[in-house]
């Protein structure tokens, strides 16, 4: 069965410090890698795709990719209390006919 | 206004009843897709439907119906409602000529309850 697994968290980061994410998956045909923002009674939100491995920056968030290990994961520098939120992780496996798999989320909270 | 509406946004229902959630999207996408999520449980696929000939069940179908009368509109039955069946619903979108990896997005989510 096809699953992605995260560390449900709370996860309590500091204001102004890295946050750290992550989320390792099963199949080992997953081609697309995402992550969500979700603040509690909204829709998910996307924040970040990735799909070659390495690193990829967009502002303060940085996506890494390692497919041989089967792990993605999300940095967020300068954490700001309103990255607050949970992040899901998703995945899409190769011929893309399923949606995507989510993670349960990981629950981050930013202490001011 | 939003790209991916939802309606009704809430709704409480009595057990055994029919209930329809409905979707619409101005994003243009061809794919859509029904979610439901419950605490501690994430995100779940109800069913997908690549375009308005096509429906494909996805991982928790039982219970659920659909229906694609449009590109743009995709319903969601419950057809005799059940309290199990508790939960906000999502409905979703991407683009399959998305070279980007299809990426989804959301629209707001219909919470619903069974009493």
């Amino acid at each position: 069965q096809k699953e992605v697994e995260q560390n449900s968290g709370p996860l309590s980061v500091p204001e102004g410090a890295i946050a750290s994410l992550n989320c390792t998956y099963s199949d080992r045909g997953s081609q697309s890698f995402f992550w969500y923002r979700q603040y509690s009674g909204k829709s998910p939100e996307l924040i970040m795709s990735i799909y070659s491995n390495g690193d990829k920056e967009d502002g303060r968030f940085t996506a890494q990719l390692n497919k041989a290990s089967q792990y993605v994961s999300l940095l967020i520098r300068d954490s700001q209390p309103s990255d607050s939120a949970t992040y899901l992780c998703a995945w899409r496996g190769g011929g893309g006919a399923d949606g995507l798999t989510f993670g349960k989320g990981t629950h981050l909270i930013i202490q001011p | 206004d939003a790209d991916v509406t939802q309606t009704p946004r809430n709704r409480i229902t009595k057990t055994g009843k029919r209930i329809m959630l409905e979707c619409s999207q101005t994003k243009g996408h061809d794919r859509m897709y029904w979610y439901r999520q419950d605490p501690g449980l994430g995100l779940r696929l109800i069913y997908y439907s690549f375009d308005v000939k096509d429906i494909n069940k996805g991982e928790i179908s039982d219970g659920y119906s659909v229906s694609r009368q449009a590109q743009a509109k995709f319903s969601l039955s419950l057809e005799s409602a059940i309290p199990n069946q508790t939960a906000l619903y999502f409905c979703a979108t991407s683009d399959s000529t998305d070279l980007s990896g299809n990426t989804i997005y959301f629209g707001e989510g219909s919470w619903l309850t069974v009493v």
